[in-house]
């Protein structure tokens, strides 16, 4: 079965960086689109970025992230990366990774990875 | 800046109907905007019940159904049960530039 499995909660300094991942299994990892969303308390979602499923790695970024977000991925172990730099306490949020099915259907979602910035 | 705008809040008795809207500041939805609809329970992960407008998942109840309403994308539940009690999430498309937006949520009650 698919599954997207993300990486534990990290507690984090403003200014600092964090890297958050995302292992797919129960599908080929190369034929899909991996989006980042996140929530911040109380809040609503907000989309961050894509990763494509194309050969070329093509990334796409929310107009407000750019700059400060970069997402990679690793096809030897189904991961992708989301790398958020520059942490300030409005990036306290649970950071979701969902997969993108043909149609633009987000079919499957990750647990949820709380990044919390406090000093 | 795009805008994408639910209800904050409805409220529906169990066995009701109750409809959901998601609209855009740039004009009407169309089936363009592959529009989703996320169920989301506190503490949990959003879970996929309506995409593309109004294809749903084996997983979607029966009950939930989506469609293009008034230059809006909506959510209907007909026959609501005590366990739609959720927030309920849309997200549209608006190509490669802009990519994604979602709206701020509506926290539907059933009481």
């Amino acid at each position: 079965q698919v599954q997207l499995v993300q990486s534990g909660a990290e507690i984090k300094k403003p200014g600092a960086s964090v890297k958050v991942s995302c292992k797919a299994s129960g599908y080929t990892f190369t034929s899909y689109n991996v989006h980042w969303v996140r929530q911040a308390p109380g809040q609503g979602l907000e989309w961050v970025g894509i990763m494509e499923y194309t050969g070329d790695s093509y990334t796409a970024y929310a107009q407000r992230f750019q700059g400060r977000v970069t997402v990679t991925r690793d096809t030897s172990t189904s991961t992708v990366y989301m790398e958020l730099s520059s942490l300030r306490a409005e990036d306290t949020a649970v950071y979701y990774c969902a997969r993108e099915a043909p149609g633009g259907d987000f079919d499957y979602w990750g647990q949820g990875t709380l990044v919390a910035v406090s000093s | 800046q795009t805008v994408v705008t639910q209800e904050p809040s409805l409220t529906v008795s169990p066995g009701g109907t109750v409809t959901l809207t998601c609209a855009s500041s740039t004009g009407a939805v169309t089936s363009g905007y592959f529009p989703n609809w996320f169920q989301q329970k506190p503490g949990q992960a959003p879970r996929t019940l309506i995409y593309g407008t109004t294809k749903k998942h084996s997983w979607t109840p029966a009950r939930f159904s989506g469609s293009l309403l008034g230059g809006k994308a909506a959510l209907t539940l007909s026959g609501v049960q005590p366990e739609d009690e959720a927030e309920y999430h849309c997200l549209l498309y608006y190509g490669r530039v802009l990519n994604w937006v979602s709206g701020g949520g509506t926290k539907l009650t059933v009481l």
